[in-house]
C-alpha cells in the first residue's frame, strides 16, 4: 500500500507570513493528490485537487504543486482564517489514503 | 440545498453493532461514488470505506474489512455503513463524504457531512 507521509506535524506562524506543508509518497502517484482544510469542530474542505487545480471558491493564496512523489501546498500570505489543520489525500487504484496532517499555529 | 446529513453514531459495547446512514440532497445522488472517513478523538483523518455510483464495487480499508459493511439506496438518495464486531479504536467521528470520479474525472471528495460520533466502550 501507498503511504503518505506529511510534515510538519505543527508549524507556528504569523498572520502574513509564507507557509510550505510538505506531503511525501511512498510511490509516484502522478497528480493523483488533493489538500484538505479542516477547523476544530467542522468537516474537511477541499482546497486543491490533482495536485495544483484550486478548488472553486478558495482563494488565490492556496496553491498546490508538484507529482510523482513529492507535492507542496504553499499559503502565500497567511490569514487568521487559515489557523487550521492541513491533510493531504492521494487517491487511485481505488483507494483513498490521508497523509497525518499539520496543524498550523499562531505564532 | 446541497448536502449530506449523518445520523445513527452513540454509545455502543465492544463486540456489538452499530448502523450509520448518510441522507443525501440537493444533488443526482446516483451518479456520485459515497464514502465514509473517520476521525478519532484529536487524531488524523482515515479513509474507512468507499461504494461505487451504482453500488457495483466497494473498497475498504485493511483496519475495518470484514467487519464494516458499506451499502447505498439510490431510490431514497442514502449510503449506509454496518459497523459489526465493534472495538475500542473504532471510536470515532464518522464522516460521509462524496467523490467526483464521474462528474469530473478527479475522485477527490468535494462535499462532506457533518459527521456522526461513534463511542465504543463497556
Amino acid at each position: 500500500d501507498i503511504q503518505m507521509t506529511q510534515s510538519p506535524s505543527t508549524l507556528s506562524a504569523s498572520v502574513g507570513d509564507r507557509v510550505t506543508i510538505t506531503c511525501r509518497a511512498s510511490q509516484s502517484i502522478s497528480s493523483w493528490l488533493a489538500w484538505y482544510q479542516q477547523k476544530p469542530g467542522k468537516a474537511p474542505k477541499v482546497l486543491i485537487y490533482k495536485a495544483s487545480t484550486l478548488e472553486s471558491g478558495v482563494p488565490s493564496r492556496f496553491s498546490g504543486s508538484g507529482s510523482g512523489t513529492e507535492f507542496t501546498l504553499t499559503i502565500s500570505s497567511l490569514q487568521p482564517d487559515d489557523f487550521a489543520t492541513y491533510f493531504c489525500q492521494y487517491y487511485s487504484s481505488y483507494l483513498w489514503t490521508f497523509g497525518q496532517g499539520t496543524k498550523v499555529e499562531i505564532k | 440545498q446541497v448536502q449530506l446529513v449523518e445520523s445513527g453514531g452513540g454509545v455502543v459495547q465492544p463486540g456489538r453493532s452499530l448502523k450509520l446512514s448518510c441522507a443525501a440532497s440537493g444533488f443526482t445522488f446516483r451518479t456520485y461514488g459515497m464514502h465514509w472517513v473517520r476521525q478519532a478523538p484529536d487524531k488524523g483523518l482515515e479513509w474507512v470505506a468507499g461504494i461505487w455510483f451504482d453500488g457495483s464495487n466497494q473498497k475498504y480499508a485493511d483496519s475495518v474489512k470484514g467487519r464494516f459493511t458499506i451499502s447505498r439506496d439510490n431510490s431514497n438518495n442514502r449510503v449506509l455503513l454496518q459497523l459489526d464486531s465493534l472495538r475500542g479504536d473504532d471510536t470515532a467521528i464518522y464522516y460521509c463524504a462524496r467523490d467526483r470520479c464521474i462528474s469530473h474525472g478527479d475522485c477527490s471528495f468535494d462535499l462532506w457531512g457533518q459527521g456522526t460520533l461513534v463511542t465504543v466502550s463497556s
